[in-house]
């Protein structure tokens, strides 16, 4: 089985419909993030977290939620979905206490489409 | 701030051709540095990583070195395959978040 998992794996919605993207690993890292992926941009950072009670904003927050349920468990939130947040949306986790710490893991995967 | 620069893409080769993508970065200090992988349909792979000046990673074949006086980080392959088609990304850890930045990522396609 996988490590990171993300549920849907693809997802087609409506602008202003509130959609819920989930992640959980099997890895037992304490730090997850969730990155969003444009064609020409690379990943960039929507939010971190350290651990269940330490969430933080990255560089493009704006219109996003997350919620951290468990070590296991970061939920990315759309409030209000809008077709400029179409994207793939990536978690990754990282375990800080190893010697490979900065290295991330990464989920299959979320294609987003909102019309 | 920290940044990733990769060559523009898509790169179109032919199977056993030479392959070097060009990754170039600014950052405080000197942090460890990555290349990634994603084939088609799947999720970002960890293909090699070097942590300090003239480290050289490796893995699958491919390899790249650190380059503190060019500020480079350049992936090279010898031989690629079809299997090799893929989005490569350079990216670097940023600040003590363990953030990511990454490049834009560069298209590479194999033909037979």
């Amino acid at each position: 089985d996988a490590d990171v998992t993300q549920t849907p794996r693809n997802r087609i919605t409506k602008t202003g419909k509130r959609i819920m993207l989930e992640c959980s690993q099997t890895k037992g890292h304490d730090r997850m993030y969730w990155y969003r992926q444009d064609p020409g941009l690379g990943l960039r950072l929507i939010y971190y977290s350290f651990d269940v009670k330490d969430i933080n904003k990255g560089e493009i927050s704006d219109g996003y939620s997350v919620s951290r349920q468990a070590q296991a468990k970061f939920s990315l939130s759309l409030e209000s979905a809008i077709p400029n947040q179409t994207a793939l949306y990536f978690c990754a986790t990282s375990d800080p206490t190893r010697r490979s710490a900065d290295t991330q893991y990464f989920g299959p995967g979320t294609r987003l489409t909102v019309l | 701030g920290d940044s990733v620069t990769q060559m523009e893409g898509p790169v179109t080769l032919s199977e056993e051709a030479f392959l070097t993508i060009n990754c170039t970065y600014t950052a405080t200090g000197y942090p460890s540095l990555f290349w990634y992988v994603q084939y088609p349909g799947e999720g970002l792979q960890l293909l090699l990583k070097a942590t300090k000046a003239d480290d050289k990673g490796s893995n699958k074949g491919f390899e790249a070195t650190y380059r503190k006086e060019t500020t480079s980080f350049h992936l090279e392959k010898g031989s690629v395959q079809v299997s090799d088609s893929a989005v490569y990304f350079c990216a670097l850890p940023s600040g003590n978040t363990g953030k990511l930045i990454f490049g834009q990522g560069t298209t590479l396609q194999v033909k037979p």
